[in-house]
Parts: structure tokens; sequence; C-alpha cells
């Protein structure tokens, strides 16, 4: 069974310390491993697409990347605005389908 | 600012009742899914669809319908509400080719008693 495992489930950080959240997933023919942020009591964000391992994608403090058996978000110097869960989502070839884990709540505390 | 509405943030039904649930994009975004958010088991695919009138089942179809009569409009029916249909639900929509990432509304607080 195709499975999308995130982890931690919860992290907490230091203002500044800088730290990586982890997906990894067991779906064959992948088309797109994409990242999002949620906010209590909101809908997800969409943040990133990857698509082929070796790919990268950056925004502000976050930077994703991809291999051909995981993800890493990478949170650079985080501020206390960044706390919030952050959902990794896979979808495979002939479908408009994802995949969704089940998060990485993090808490920054300044 | 692109985005998708949902008509209600919170509701509140009783068992046996048929609700629905509206979301409106206005984006002209081709597909359209309806997922549950439950603590501990992420988003689940409820149902989909990728044009007016043409309906997938996801993942937990049961007890759910959908309806989609315009290209902007995505409704979700639950025939007779149940205690276990208590959730948030989420609406979302891409454009076709699908990975620019779903936009997704604010959600749907539902509480079934």
């Amino acid at each position: 069974e195709d499975q999308v495992t995130q982890s931690p489930e919860a992290l907490r950080l230091q203002e500044g310390e800088s730290s990586s959240l982890n997906c990894s997933y067991t779906v064959s023919g992948l088309r797109g491993l994409f990242w999002y942020r949620q906010d209590p009591g909101k809908g997800p964000e969409f943040l990133f697409t990857l698509y082929s391992a070796g790919e990268e994608k950056e925004k502000e403090r976050l930077k994703a990347t991809l291999t051909k058996k995981e993800s890493f978000l990478h949170i650079t110097a985080p501020k206390p605005e960044d706390s919030a869960t952050y959902l990794c989502a896979v979808q495979y070839s002939g479908t408009y389908k994802y995949i969704f884990g089940t998060g990485t709540r993090l808490k920054v505390l300044a | 600012d692109v985005k998708v509405t949902q008509s209600s943030r919170y509701l509140v039904k009783r068992t046996g009742e048929k609700v629905f649930l509206e979301c409106v994009q206005d984006m002209d975004h081709e597909n359209m899914f309806w997922y549950r958010q439950d603590p501990g088991l992420g988003l689940r695919l409820i149902y989909f669809s990728y044009d007016v009138k043409m309906k997938e089942k996801g993942d937990i179809p049961e007890g759910y319908s959908v309806s989609r009569e315009k290209k902007e409009r995505f409704s979700l029916i639950l025939e007779s509400a149940s205690t276990n249909q208590t959730s948030m639900y989420l609406c979302a929509s891409t454009k076709t080719p699908a990975n620019y990432g779903y936009t997704f509304g604010s959600g749907t607080r539902l509480t079934v008693v």
C-alpha cells in the first residue's frame, strides 16, 4: 500500500535554531511531491512542488529537497511566525489524487 | 486574490439530517476535491471532480455524495448525517495538469450531535 510518512510528529525549536522535517514515501511512479503549511483552523497553504530527485526549492527560511525515497523541509533560523503544521503530499502518475502525510506540528519559541 | 470559498466555517447538525457543504472557486480550475481532516488520520479524500458533472470516488466515499453542475461550484452532501462524520471538511481546487498544488478553502468544521 502506498504510504507517506512524516517525522517527527511534533517539533519544538528555539528561535534561530535550524532543523529539518522529513517526508518519506513508498509511492511508485511519483509524479510530484508537495509541501503545505497549515495554520490552526485554516486550510493548508501551498508551499512547494518537487518533481525529481536532486531538485531543490526555496522560499524565505524554507528549503525543500527531494531524493528517490524522501523529502526534507529545512527551516533555517526559524521565527515564531513559522509555527504551523507542515504537510507533505505525494501525487502518483495517472491520477489527480494526492496521498497526504499526517504532518509535523512545529512550534518555534521566542 | 484567488480564492476557494466554503459556505460555512462552523455547522452543527443533528443525526439523520441531510447536510449540504458548498464550495466555490474563482480560478477557473478544472479539478475540485473534498477532503476530511481528523487528528492522527490526516487528510482523506472523499470525492473529486475533474470536470462539470464528472465525479470520482476517493478513499472514503461511504455516506457522502457530490454534485458539480457548474465549473466553479462543488457540493458535498451527507445523505444522513452520523456522529462519525463530525470532522473538518476541506475543499480544494487545482488546474490541469494538477502539479501546481491545490488551493484550499478555510474549511468547515461540522459537528453532528
